[in-house]
C-alpha cells in the first residue's frame, strides 16, 4: 500500500496567518491527491481533488499544489472556521490511503 | 440534495454480525462507485471497502478481508456493510461516502455521511 505521510502532524496559528500542510507519497501518484478538512464530531469534506482542483462551494483561500510524491495544501487566510484537522488522501493505487492528519489550532 | 445517511450502527460483542446500511438520495445512485470509510477513537482514517455502481466489482482493505461484504441495492438506493467476526479493532465510526465517478479506480470521494458508530466489546 502506498504509504502517505503529513507534516506537521499538528501545529498552532492564528486567524489571518498563511499556513501549509505537506503531504509526501511513498511512491508516485500523479495527481491522485485529495485533501479533506475534518472538524471534531463531523464527516470528513472535500476541500480539493486532482491535487489542485477546488471542490464547489469551498472559499478560495485554499489552494493545493504538487504533483507525484510531493504535495501542499495552503491556506492563504485563516479564518476562525478552518480550524480543524486536515487530511490527504491517495486514490491513484488501491488501497486508498490517507495521511495520518494535521490538527490546526488557535493560536 | 445530495444526501447519505447511515444506520445501522451499535454495541456488538466480539464474534458479533452487524450490517450496516447507508441511503443516499438527490442522485442517480447507480451512476457512483460507494465506499466505506471508518475512523475509531482518537484516530485517523481508514478506507474499508468500496464497490462499483453497478454492483459488479468489490474491493477490500486487508484488515476486513474475509470478513466484511459491501453490497448495494441500486433500485432501493442504498449501500450495505455486511460486518461478521467482529472485532474490538473494528469499533470506529463508519462513514459512507460517494466516489465521484461510477468506478473504484481513479475517483476521490465527494460526498460523505454523517457516519454511524460500531462498539465491539463484551
Amino acid at each position: 500500500a502506498i504509504r502517505m505521510t503529513q507534516s506537521p502532524s499538528s501545529f498552532s496559528a492564528s486567524t489571518g496567518d498563511r499556513v501549509t500542510i505537506t503531504c509526501r507519497a511513498s511512491q508516485g501518484i500523479s495527481s491522485y491527491l485529495a485533501w479533506y478538512q475534518q472538524k471534531p464530531g463531523k464527516a470528513p469534506k472535500l476541500l480539493i481533488y486532482a491535487a489542485s482542483t477546488l471542490q464547489s462551494g469551498v472559499p478560495s483561500r485554499f489552494s493545493g499544489s504538487g504533483s507525484g510524491t510531493d504535495f501542499t495544501l495552503t491556506i492563504s487566510c485563516l479564518q476562525s472556521e478552518d480550524f480543524a484537522t486536515y487530511y490527504c488522501q491517495q486514490y491513484y493505487s488501491p488501497p486508498e490511503t490517507f495521511g495520518q492528519g494535521t490538527k490546526l489550532e488557535i493560536k | 440534495e445530495v444526501q447519505l445517511v447511515e444506520s445501522g450502527g451499535g454495541l456488538v460483542q466480539p464474534g458479533g454480525s452487524l450490517r450496516l446500511s447507508c441511503a443516499a438520495s438527490g442522485f442517480t445512485f447507480s451512476s457512483y462507485a460507494m465506499s466505506w470509510v471508518r475512523q475509531a477513537p482518537g484516530k485517523g482514517l481508514e478506507w474499508v471497502s468500496a464497490i462499483s455502481g453497478s454492483g459488479g466489482s468489490t474491493y477490500y482493505a486487508d484488515s476486513v478481508k474475509g470478513r466484511f461484504t459491501i453490497s448495494r441495492d441500486n433500485s432501493k438506493n442504498t449501500l450495505y456493510l455486511q460486518m461478521n467476526s467482529l472485532r474490538a479493532e473494528d469499533t470506529a465510526v463508519y462513514y459512507c461516502a460517494r466516489k465521484a465517478g461510477d468506478t473504484y479506480y481513479y475517483y476521490y470521494m465527494d460526498v460523505w455521511g454523517k457516519g454511524t458508530t460500531v462498539t465491539v466489546s463484551s
